[in-house]
């Protein structure tokens, strides 16, 4: 089974901190994104990897950076969190461009706190 | 542009009747449609798809759901629900540049 591990299930912040929210995959995939949750709104797509140092701007980006050095990691940098940055952060994985429609997989999420 | 709607919030059914969660979407060219499911404090999990073919399409934990192109619909369904069954359910759609497009969740409460 495909295993996505996001290093912190709740983290608290300041306003004003830099935050870095990791996620790691086992399964070699080449695509990685990161979505927030928020309630009423479903998720909402942030940033995505296609590949190793790629990156690209999904439909919430602001405020939000990216890094993708290893194929297995895709970290998520909040620059400085803001109030209405709390949210839930989840990491999802999937097999690259020839496998269009397989699946995404999913992290247990990041409750992320910015008080 | 591609978008999904869930037009209930919440989904109440007694343990053992039949359950449906709605979902309509809308698209450019073929829709590619997904069901997934969340419990408390876990990510999504993969129930099922469409990409071409039966418009019933048969899934995880004994789930279908069925694809209806004139109604843009792709409504979830399980003939017995468990209790167990009770969690977040998103609806998406693939877009233009080959991601996901998620629907707002249906909650579903399946009473003992």
């Amino acid at each position: 089974d495909v295993k996505v591990t996001q290093s912190s299930r709740y983290l608290v912040k300041r306003t004003g901190e830099k935050v870095f929210l990791e996620c790691v995959q086992d399964m070699d995939h080449e695509n990685m994104f990161w979505y927030r949750q928020d309630p009423g709104l479903g998720l909402r797509l942030i940033y995505f990897s296609y590949d190793v140092k790629m990156k690209e701007k999904g439909d919430i980006p602001e405020g939000y950076s990216v890094s993708r050095e290893k194929k297995e990691r895709f970290s998520l940098i909040l620059e400085s969190a803001s109030t209405n940055q709390t949210s839930m952060y989840l990491c999802a994985s999937r097999s690259g461009q020839t496998k269009i429609h397989q699946p995404q997989h999913f992290g247990d999420g990041t409750r992320l706190s910015i008080l | 542009a591609q978008s999904v709607a869930q037009p209930e919030d919440q989904v109440n059914v007694a343990e053992g009747n039949p359950l449906t969660v709605k979902c309509t979407y809308s698209v450019s060219g073929n829709p590619y449609l997904f069901w997934y499911v969340q419990y408390p404090n876990r990510g999504l999990q993969f129930l099922l798809k469409y990409i071409t073919g039966d418009n019933l399409v048969k899934g995880s934990y004994g789930f279908e759901a069925e694809f209806n192109k004139s109604q843009t619909s792709f409504h979830l369904k399980k003939p017995s629900a468990l209790v167990s069954d009770s969690a977040l359910y998103f609806c998406a759609v693939r877009d233009r540049r080959q991601n996901f497009v998620f629907g707002p969740g249906t909650r579903l409460s399946v009473l003992p």
